[in-house]
């Protein structure tokens, strides 16, 4: 009973690279979501998609990129890793109102 | 500007006595509302949750309770354990769509 899975757990970045963090779920949501977590800042929403081949923008969309091809896989992709992108991601997705959270992806740009 | 607050970022408070969690909104479209409870290196993990057509909720230890003219939920946990000590985030949708959360109250139950 995988629910939501993320990888990589960690990650560190040099400025100026790409890299995707990968979302996996195994039952069969449509809507899917990604989120950073920030101190003092609680969960702010980058993307999301309502089923696949749809994605729209959350609140801090801006330097990454997203795509839905299946129902399962939901990956965020960051082209030009930035400082200000140091942050714990969190992939959802949700049955109904109800969101099932990954275990996260912390990422460091140095 | 924030449409879902909690205006403390910390509580503490003894093994056995209650915890009163506080959440603020400001959207009148919410009609539906979630609390969350986060351990560190954990994702969020889903708590329980309030339709706006209720006004109370209750399952086991802990309570929801939804004021709509004043905008405020509160999460009660009766009693409180030591286990019960994490970050405990507030959220809000309208129909099915986006969740909107709060900063997070990380609460502190001490033995």
């Amino acid at each position: 009973n995988a629910g939501v899975t993320q990888t990589p757990k960690f990650q560190v970045l040099k400025t100026g690279q790409s890299m995707t963090l990968q979302c996996a779920q195994d039952m069969n949501h449509e809507y899917m979501s990604w989120y950073r977590q920030d101190p003092g800042m609680g969960l702010r929403l980058i993307h999301y998609s309502v089923g696949a081949g749809i994605t729209d923008q959350g609140e801090v969309p801006n330097g990454y990129n997203v795509s839905r091809s299946t129902t399962e896989d939901f990956p965020l992709r960051l082209l030009s890793a930035a400082p200000s992108q140091t942050s714990v991601y969190f992939c959802a997705s949700m049955r109904g109102t109800e969101a099932f959270f990954g275990q996260g992806t912390r990422l460091t740009v140095v | 500007d924030q449409q879902v607050k909690q205006n403390s970022p910390s509580l503490s408070v003894q093994e056995g006595r209650i915890s009163i969690l506080n959440c603020d909104y400001t959207n009148s479209m919410f009609d539906y509302f979630l609390w969350y409870k986060k351990y560190p290196a954990e994702g969020p993990t889903f708590l329980i949750s309030i339709s706006s057509i209720k006004d109370k909720n209750e399952d086991g230890r802990f309570t929801v309770f939804l004021n709509k003219s004043a905008k405020h939920l509160s999460l009660h946990i009766v009693p409180s354990q030591p286990g019960d000590s994490a970050v405990y985030f507030c959220a809000a949708s309208s129909g099915y769509s986006t969740l909107t959360f709060g900063k997070g109250t990380m609460l502190l139950v001490s033995p």
